[in-house]
Parts: structure tokens; C-alpha cells; sequence
């Protein structure tokens, strides 16, 4: 069964750096993608970047550049999240999820269990 | 504010028939498939309809998908309380070579 396992809960300072991981099992990691989302409280969701173990393609979010890196390990089959500068809105829960593209169909599934980031001083 | 738009909520009593719309344009739904995720209260995001119209294993046949241009609809048949969650529509955007969602719709099963 695929499952993807997130990291733990974080608390933040301001202007501090966040890294969050997912590790993935039950199937082969080099064959999907891993697109990480987050969502603030009470709100939609947002796309912040995808990345392609495969090759290492990343892209990002516009409202992200500059601040997100996603890269994998694929020796674990695991996918890190880093968000540098941050700031009380990016307190979210943070999810990453298999993604799964090809001439225009994708979706993504499983999602991990989420990893709630609070960001206060 | 969201590139996709959905009502911001739908409700309906048990056994009914409900639909939530999505919109979008031609960079997104217009050209490429549309998702739907079902978000339970406390958990994370599940795919229930995927290329439009298809369901992933496991999902009832009461969840049905279409889309038409750039709009796309999710219809619940035979509404059960353990239906109660919010629903996000998504699709990939060409000009952002990311995905788009939707503001999602909060269901209420009365």
C-alpha cells in the first residue's frame, strides 16, 4: 500500500528556516513526482512547489521563489520541503502528495498526514 | 482569492442528490483534466474523482465528475452523513506549470 510519512509538528521564530520531509513506501519513487501544498487555518489550499525524483525538475510557486527548495533523496525515497525567512503567515499545515503527470491529466494521491508549522516570536 | 471558484457552501439531507460547480479558464480547466479532494474535519486532502470523471479505488459511484470547456461539476448521490467535508476542485495550470485549486466547498449534511 502507498503511504507517504510526514514529518513532526515544528514551531518557528521568525526569520528562522523550516525543513520538512517525506518519506515514501509502496512503490517506486522514481516514477511520480512529490508536489508539497499548504493550507493556513480555515483556509483553501496553495501549491508551493513540485519536483520530479526522476530528474531532480523542480518548480515553484510565484509567491515562493526565492524561498522554497524541494529536493529528494531517492536512496530513502524521501522528498524535503525547506521554507527559509519565515514569517507569522506561513504558520500552516504543510502536506506533500504523490503526483502523477502526463500530457494533461494529474492528480495527486496519497497525501501525507500533514505537518503542522506554527511561526511566533 | 482563488483561480478556480467554487460556492463556498452546499447542504443537502440524507439520500439527496447535491452538485458543486467549478470555474475556471482556458489555461487551467480549459486544457487539462480536473481533481476533486475530499477533505474530512482534521485530516488531509483525498482524491475522489480524477481525469474528470474517473473514480480511484475505493471510492463509492456516488461521487460523479464532468466537465464541460472550463467549468466542471461534482455531484453526490445518495448524500450520507459521513459525506460532511469540504471539497476542492483542481486542475494544472499551463501558465504556471502548477496546479490551481479551488477556494473549496464546505458540504453539510443536514
Amino acid at each position: 500500500q502507498v503511504h507517504l510519512v510526514q514529518s513532526g509538528v515544528e514551531v518557528k521564530k521568525p526569520g528562522a528556516s523550516l525543513k520538512v520531509s517525506c518519506k515514501a513506501s509502496g512503490y517506486t519513487f522514481v516514477d511520480y513526482g512529490i508536489i508539497w501544498v499548504r493550507q493556513a487555518p480555515g483556509q483553501g489550499l496553495e501549491w508551493m512547489g513540485w519536483i520530479s525524483p526522476y530528474n531532480g525538475n523542480t518548480n515553484y510557486a510565484q509567491r515562493f521563489q526565492g524561498r522554497v527548495t524541494v529536493t529528494t533523496d531517492t536512496s530513502t525515497s524521501t522528498s524535503f520541503m525547506e521554507l527559509r525567512n519565515l514569517r507569522s503567515d506561513d504558520t500552516a499545515m504543510y502536506y506533500c502528495a504523490r503526483m502523477y503527470t502526463s500530457q494533461s491529466v494529474d492528480w495527486f494521491a496519497p497525501w501525507g498526514q500533514g505537518t503542522l508549522v506554527t511561526v511566533s516570536s | 482569492q482563488s483561480v478556480l471558484t467554487q460556492p463556498p457552501s452546499a447542504s443537502g439531507t440524507p439520500g439527496q442528490t447535491i452538485t458543486i460547480s467549478c470555474s475556471g479558464s482556458s489555461s487551467n480547466i480549459g486544457s487539462n483534466t480536473v481533481n476533486w479532494y475530499q477533505q474530512l474535519p482534521g485530516t488531509a486532502p483525498k482524491l475522489v474523482i480524477y481525469n474528470n470523471h474517473q473514480w480511484p479505488s475505493g471510492v463509492p459511484d456516488r461521487f460523479a465528475g464532468s466537465k464541460s470547456g472550463t467549468s466542471a461539476l461534482l455531484a453526490i448521490s445518495g448524500l450520507q452523513s459521513e459525506d460532511e467535508a469540504d471539497y476542492y476542485c483542481a486542475a494544472w495550470d499551463d501558465n504556471l506549470s502548477g496546479p490551481v485549486f479551488g477556494g473549496g466547498t464546505k458540504l453539510t449534511v443536514l
